[in-house]
């Protein structure tokens, strides 16, 4: 079974700068998840889909940050513009109730550097 | 408020030493699940184990074990004769509101010395 899916791994941009990051889950997961984890620190969940709505996205920065999971499989993530705080590592996961109730599959990560 | 505290944030021990890394969390559910995962060096979360709020029981597996203790609100994760491999990020996370949510702590590197 294909993990989580996750593109660039790497990202150098420049401040105000945009950029996207693009997820695919496992298949036939419902549930997709974003994560910000910044460097010495725990994950922190940007937002939630189920399917292609959304259950979660009370600490995404919405004035910058946007999501969407059209079709409820793939999902990207724009950050726009870009502030030398979000240098992070981007990480998405998967899980679906159906499977291990919930148990979240990460992909690898994007680690963003904003100069 | 749904939480989860790791309070040691680095550990070092030396080869074939055992450690423990305590969790201590705080929810309202009374359903719920906690879960630990391992950070190595590339990045890539690896689930450890989950373990519902209605089973104390502890778990082993290998060198790896897990005290459940809803008294105290603790799930701690021990290693048993630690190797150098072992060395990564550990992070305890907590699933609520029937597994709509959740929530890490903010994890403990353990560094493991040949």
């Amino acid at each position: 079974e294909a993990g989580v899916a996750q593109s660039p791994r790497y990202k150098i941009i420049e401040k105000r700068q945009s950029v996207a990051f693009w997820c695919n889950p496992i298949s036939g997961h419902a549930t997709l998840y974003w994560y910000q984890q910044i460097l010495g620190q725990g994950p922190k969940l940007l937002i939630q889909f189920q399917n292609n709505g959304v259950v979660d996205d009370s600490q995404l920065p919405k004035d910058r940050f946007s999501a969407e999971r059209l079709k409820g499989v793939d999902s990207t993530l724009k950050i726009q513009p870009a502030k030398l705080e979000d240098s992070a590592v981007y990480l998405c996961a998967s899980s679906s109730l159906r499977v291990s109730y919930n148990e979240q599959f990460f992909g690898p990560g994007t680690r963003l550097t904003v100069l | 408020a749904q939480k989860v505290t790791q309070a040691q944030t680095e550990i070092s021990v030396v080869e074939k030493e055992d450690v423990t890394l305590d969790c201590v969390y705080e929810t309202r559910d009374t359903t719920y699940y906690l879960f630990w995962y391992k950070q190595p060096p590339s990045g890539e979360l690896v689930f450890l184990i989950r373990r519902n709020s209605f089973d104390e029981q502890n778990e082993i597996s290998g060198r790896y074990s897990w005290n459940f203790q809803k008294s105290t609100s603790s799930f701690n994760f021990t290693i048993t004769a630690s190797q150098v491999v072992d060395s990564a990020v550990y992070f305890c996370a907590l699933s609520f509101n029937y597994g709509q949510n959740f929530v890490f702590g903010p994890g403990t590197r353990l560094s493991v010395l040949p």
